[in-house]
């Protein structure tokens, strides 16, 4: 079992550019979750994809948006990048409808200049 | 806002000391408690997930426990190893949130030989 991977590890943009981050989940997962960490603070949730739709959402602008596909992996796009959207990138995924155990990639170090 | 502390923001000791961490949540409508160890440059690896007030969990020299009502978790390590050497975050989670976590900012403890 691969656990969660996302691609790419690393990647820098210029300020304005648009952005996609992808994710596939744990085998037999079927809800992934995004969350931003920027430096020094804790991650910060995003928002949440199941059975291909938003299911809940953090607060965050309108640029971030994301996708889900019916194998479950999922894409965080980020529209108009700002400086501050410099961080790291996780993605979680877990079963179901119930709060149980989540697991995470290693995440995207996204870097805007 | 959600606000989950952690304590302190980083630790340094020696191998085979013994150590403890802190985790303040909001003791209202609580759901569960999760604790992650994270490795620089790897994912996040799940260490416990607690939901009940007096939740005691222990696996091999690292244990956690849970206050829900005064809304604290500690957790522990005896005899630190310079393998422990990482960041411990902790994870609060509201019912029927579906795995929508509110992270504190981590402990970052080094472990010296």
């Amino acid at each position: 079992d691969a656990g969660v991977t996302q691609s790419p590890t690393h990647l820098i943009k210029t300020r304005g550019q648009q952005v996609t981050l992808r994710c596939s989940p744990k085998s037999g997962h079927d809800t992934v979750s995004w969350y931003q960490q920027a430096l020094g603070q804790g991650p910060q949730f995003i928002f949440q994809y199941y059975e291909e739709e938003e299911r809940q959402r953090g607060n965050f602008p309108d640029r971030f948006s994301g996708h889900q596909f019916p194998n479950y992996s999922s894409e965080l796009n980020v529209n108009a990048l700002l400086l501050g959207d410099s961080a790291l990138y996780l993605c979680a995924s877990s079963l179901g409808s119930m709060n149980t155990e989540a697991f995470f990639g290693q995440g995207t170090r996204l870097t805007v200049v | 806002i959600l606000n989950v502390e952690q304590s302190p923001q980083s630790l340094h000791v020696q191998e085979g000391d013994s150590t403890n961490f802190t985790c303040s949540f909001p003791s209202s409508n609580f759901y569960a408690l999760h604790w992650y160890r994270w490795e620089t440059a790897k994912s996040p690896e799940a260490l416990f997930v607690m939901t009940l007030n007096g939740d005691e969990k222990k696996k091999g020299r690292i244990s956690a426990t849970l206050n829900t009502k005064e809304g604290y978790s500690y957790l522990y390590i005896k005899g630190s190893q310079p393998e422990d050497s990482a960041t411990y975050l902790c994870a609060f989670s509201l019912p029927y949130n579906f795995n929508k976590f509110y992270f504190g900012s981590g402990t970052k403890l080094n472990v010296k030989p």
